[in-house]
Order: C-alpha cells, then structure tokens, then sequence
C-alpha cells in the first residue's frame, strides 16, 4: 500500500506568516490528492482536491501544488483561525491513506 | 444543506458487535460513494471503508485493520449507509466518522463513538 508522510508533524508560526506543509507518497497517485483541516474539537474539513483545486468557500490563501509524489499546502498569510491540524489523502485508489497531520499553532 | 447523521455508537465489550448507521439528506445520496473514518482520542484520522454506487457496482473497500470484521453497505431507498463491526477489539475504539465522497471528501457527519473496553 501507498503510504503517505506529512511533514513537519507540528510547527509553530507567527500572524502573517508564509506557512509550508508537505506531503509524500511513496508510489506516485498523479494528483489525487486533498488536504483537509481539523480544528481542535471539529470536524474534518475539505480545503483542496485534486492537489491544487480549492474547494468552494475556502480562503484564497490556502492554495496546493504538486503532482505523482511530492504534494505541498501553502497558507501565505498565517491567521489565527487557521491554528488546526491539517491532513492530506491519497485518493486514486483503496486504501484512501491519509498522512500523519500537521499540527500548526500561533508563534 | 447538505448532511450526514451517524448514530450506532456506544460502549461494547472486545468480541462484542456494533452497527453503525449514516443518514444523508440535500444531496442524491444514491448516487454518492460513502466513506468511513475513524479517530482514535488524540490521534490522526483512519480510513476505514468505502461503498460505491449503484452505477459503481456497490463495490466496497476496507482497510486490512477491519478487513474480514467490518462490513459496509447501503440503503439507497432509506438513503443510509451502515458499518457493521463483529469481533470488536480495543483498538477499534474511536469517533467514527461517514462522508461523501464527491471528488474527495467533501461532506462530513459530526460523528459517533465507539468504546470497546470491558
């Protein structure tokens, strides 16, 4: 199976900040990817699919990139409701593995 | 609006069984692939299983965790999806959460939970 590795696992940001997550697959999945946030104590939320597009509603400064095997989430500008863990997932095929989360806090 | 309802969850001996239940509404359910995942407290999220459509067959997915102890199927004319889960282990112990897939997963319920513990 395909496995998917997140990194860095946390970091810690201040308001403003360019903010970089990345996610590896260890066999390529072209771009069937998505990132999801988890704010503490909520429910999953979708922010990108198809590695780069973002879901309707989403702020413009979440944005992805990436194809086959190595994925990025950028937030550009860091704001305080944006302190989350966010996931991504594989999704070309079962299992749908999600990576370990990045847990991202306010410097 | 768009909504996922689970129920089911609740507190079961290792061994025991558990059948969860998800309810959809606003959208053409039969025509949704459903997913299950799973959260351990304190933990990253876990694919667990996945039913296509009718026009996909109803073909079904599980991870090798629950495989052979979980199984998911559909109701289309009650627009619910359920998890049966036989021989439960501590392990299994987590919200379980349905959701759409639709590009990925785009709607999720709120959640349920289980506790295998005796």
């Amino acid at each position: 199976d395909v496995q998917m590795t997140q990194s860095p696992s946390s970091l810690s940001a201040s308001v403003g900040d360019r903010v970089t997550i990345t996610c590896r697959a260890s066999q390529g999945i072209s771009n069937n990817l998505a990132w999801y946030q988890q704010i503490p104590g909520k429910i999953p939320k979708l922010l990108i699919y198809a590695a780069s597009t973002v879901q309707s509603g989403v702020p413009s400064r979440f944005s992805g990139s990436g194809s086959g095997t190595d994925f990025a989430l950028t937030i550009s500008s860091l704001q305080p409701e944006d302190v989350a863990t966010y996931y991504c997932q594989k999704y070309d095929s079962a299992p749908l593995t999600f990576g370990g989360g990045t847990r991202v806090e306010i410097k | 609006e768009m909504q996922l309802v689970e129920s089911g969850g609740g507190l079961v001996q290792p061994g025991g069984s558990l059948k969860l239940s998800c309810a959809a509404s606003g959208f053409t359910f039969s025509d949704s692939a459903i997913h299950w995942v799973r959260q351990a407290s304190g933990k990253g999220l876990e694919w667990v299983s996945r039913i296509r459509s009718r026009g996909n067959n109803y073909a079904t997915a599980y991870a090798a965790s629950v495989k052979g102890r979980f199984t998911i199927s559909r109701d289309d004319s009650r627009n619910t999806a359920y998890l049966q889960m036989n021989n439960l282990k501590t392990e299994d112990t987590a919200v379980y959460y349905c959701a759409r897939f639709f590009e990925s997963m785009d709607v999720w319920g709120k959640g349920t939970t289980v506790t295998v513990s005796s």
